[in-house]
């Protein structure tokens, strides 16, 4: 199957500061991926839809100017968590799939994030 | 939007033991594919099977997409069955995004 990768797979910072979060396919281009986050014993909850080129598209109740994200080519996508704080210490999971008819999705690693 | 359940959520197996996993979803849909999480939070694909069944090795799934449910099944539960089992579908409506039911906890008991 297709390859994502994330990176990092797990990091720790200050509250106030930013981190960011970066979503590869390696094997494959994808115009669209996707950023999911999991609390603790839940599940995956979309974000937001990522879209190459231009601006992503943001589920209802999430903050666009709190989760900034890029799609700069294609096969790199990024999450910034802006101005971090210890509520936003949660799994986040990115996705990405081979472009064409209903074709299935593939997951990076996660990034496990800690904000003390 | 569109309901996606699983059941059971919690379910411990003795080793050997076969189970079977139900997602039932609200509407009609294009894509499910069926995941396990493992302890360190990857996400392993498992089957994507929008319709019919599906077969590798000791699991199987099967979709009847038009009564809106699919069916997950482990034979011969081994310790490394253990986690959590996500099935996710995307939509008609949707623009390829995937949404997620609540999962299936699985602990297999040696």
């Amino acid at each position: 199957g297709a390859v994502v990768s994330q990176h990092p797979s797990r990091v720790i910072c200050k509250s106030g500061t930013s981190v960011k979060i970066e979503c590869r396919s390696l094997d494959f281009q994808a115009t669209t991926m996707f950023w999911y986050r999991q609390f603790p014993k839940q599940s995956l909850m979309l974000m937001a839809t990522s879209n190459e080129g231009s601006k992503a598209t943001y589920e209802q109740g999430v903050e666009k100017d709190k989760f900034l994200i890029n799609h700069a080519s294609l096969t790199l996508s990024t999450l910034t968590v802006t101005s971090a704080h210890p509520e936003d210490s949660s799994f986040y999971i990115c996705s990405a799939r081979v472009e064409g008819q209903n074709t299935e999705a593939f997951f990076g690693q996660g990034t496990r994030l800690t904000v003390v | 939007g569109i309901q996606v359940e699983q059941s059971p959520p919690d379910l411990i197996l003795q080793e050997g033991a076969n189970s079977t996993l139900r997602c039932n979803f609200s509407d009609s849909v294009n894509n499910l594919q069926w995941f396990h999480q493992n302890p360190w939070g990857q996400l392993i694909n498992l089957f994507y099977i929008p319709s019919g069944t599906k077969q590798n090795g000791r699991l199987s799934a099967t979709t009847v997409a038009t009564e809106r449910y699919s069916l997950l099944y482990i034979s011969s539960s081994q310790t490394t069955d253990s986690g959590v089992y996500f099935c996710a579908v995307r939509p008609r409506d949707s623009s390829y995004k995937l949404i997620f039911g609540s999962g299936t906890r699985l602990l297999v008991r040696p």
